[in-house]
């Protein structure tokens, strides 16, 4: 049973501009999200996270929205650069420290 | 953000022996470490959740007896592939998150190949 979902595998955007990607989730107990990009052969890299008491977190050209009540988040890039390419987690837990699930991940291609 | 060095990069070794990966935060204290595994385009699976100085709990379907976990310090945690299979062979990838943050930060990974 997939807790964390990411129903796009792939995504293609030109450069410059907008990359949304999309999470859903189905475990209403989870508070914390959060977003890790991934180069192949490498360790993910934390992007940006959100608690469920926000809606909205802000860090550069990376912003991520959370609708809880339909227990969904998306990660916005603008604009997006060819370097941004890479396989995009969203992931999730239950409290700041409790164990974090991932999602399938979706691989994001920019394209200049 | 924090780093944590993971050790070896990559790894061969023959089947029935024992490999043994080492994941260190650098700069924080890591009161929890997670160890993931990664099959070819797939999403990382959580294996196991060490707390320093606890023994790890695993996620339901992976082998305590064959995927041991220490996390003896704060700054370091290691798992130990025993009698590995070729079956094993997988990338290997640890994080780390310090005190009540949301934050896990990971390691570089392990390439295990098992012949």
């Amino acid at each position: 049973d997939q807790q964390v979902k990411q129903n796009s595998p792939s995504l293609s955007v030109q450069e410059g501009r907008i990359s949304i990607l999309n999470c859903d989730y189905t475990n209403s107990m989870f508070d914390y999200f959060l977003w890790y990009k991934k180069y192949p052969a490498e360790g993910p890299t934390f992007l940006i996270s959100i608690s469920s008491i926000k809606d909205k977190n802000e860090d550069g050209r990376f912003t991520v929205f959370l609708n809880k009540s339909a227990k969904h988040l998306s990660l916005h890039i603008v604009p997006s650069q060819p370097g941004d390419s890479a396989v995009y987690f969203c992931a999730a837990s239950v409290t700041s420290y409790d164990k974090v699930i991932f999602g399938p991940g979706t691989s994001l291609s920019v394209i200049p | 953000g924090a780093v944590v060095s993971q050790h070896p990069s990559r790894v061969i070794c023959k089947s029935g022996t024992s490999v043994k990966i080492e994941c260190r935060s650098l700069d924080f204290q890591a009161t929890t470490m997670f160890w993931y595994r990664q099959f070819p385009k797939q999403s990382l699976m959580l294996m196991a959740t060490s707390n320093e100085g606890s023994k790890a709990t695993y996620e339901q379907g992976v082998e305590k007896d064959k995927f041991l976990i220490n996390h003896a310090s704060l700054t370091l945690s290691t798992l130990t592939v025993t009698s590995a299979h070729p079956e094993d062979s997988s990338f290997y990838i640890c994080s780390a998150r310090e005190g009540k943050r949301a934050e896990a930060f990971f390691g570089q990974g392990t390439r295990l190949t098992v012949v």
